[in-house]
């Protein structure tokens, strides 16, 4: 299964400021996801990222606050705009091949962010 | 919307015990269900993937079992060990086609602790 390196493992932002995100994966992927984990909450879906498209966000979260580039198969970033505390969480990306279907899903190592 | 549940939240047990996680899942039209565990504050490791045909997946001293029809699936843990403890999240991916393909949807997770 692929190999996904997420950048950075952590940071601490200001309040106002933006964060990007990276990964990177080891093949191409058809589909790459974001998500957001909140302290002591599961993951959510932040959208999905498919190349040569714009990204899909699910309810309640927008392009303005969380925009997606995903400009080949093999790499992603999620930026965090204008942060607040409430932005602080554990941010993932994930990464799966389609075709046949999703085979399964490879996760990078996660982004802890607090914004302070 | 397809939701899924873990049970229990927590479980502490020592070691040597077999335990039994238990997923459930409300919309059985899923293409596989995967299996995860993850530590504190780090990304997600991917344990097991079960597709929709299948009934059950083994690695090593973990078996996870699914029945579709039913929406459930456990995650049999085989004489644990304080190195299993983390906590383990049960996935399942939509079915192809629709808006939801290739999404994971989450259960909240299962706190496992192995004291020696």
């Amino acid at each position: 299964s692929a190999v996904i390196s997420q950048k950075p493992s952590r940071d601490i932002c200001q309040r106002g400021t933006s964060l990007t995100i990276q990964c990177q994966v080891d093949s191409q992927v058809t589909m790459m996801f974001w998500y957001r984990q909140q302290p002591g909450q599961s993951l959510t879906l932040i959208a999905t990222a498919n190349q040569g498209s714009e990204a899909t966000y699910e309810s309640g979260f927008v392009i303005d606050k969380f925009p997606i580039s995903r400009p080949n198969l093999t790499f992603s970033t999620l930026t965090v705009s204008n942060m607040s505390p409430e932005d602080s969480s554990i941010y993932l990306c994930s990464g799966g091949v389609t075709g046949q279907g999703p085979y399964g899903y490879t996760f990078g190592s996660g982004t802890r962010l607090t914004v302070v | 919307k397809q939701e899924v549940t873990q049970i229990p939240a927590a479980l502490s047990v020592p070691e040597g015990e077999n335990l039994v996680l238990n997923c459930s899942f409300t919309d059985s039209a899923i293409y596989n269900l995967q299996w995860f565990r993850q530590d504190p504050g780090k990304g997600l490791t991917s344990l097991l993937l079960i597709q929709s045909s299948q009934r059950e997946q083994t690695s090593g001293r973990l078996n996870a079992s699914l029945d579709k029809s039913s929406g459930r699936s456990t995650l049999y843990i085989a004489a644990s060990q304080p190195g299993d403890s983390a906590t383990y999240l049960c996935a399942v991916v939509a079915n192809a086609g629709g808006t939801s393909y290739g999404k994971l949807t989450f259960g909240q997770g299962t706190i496992l602790t192995v004291h020696p």
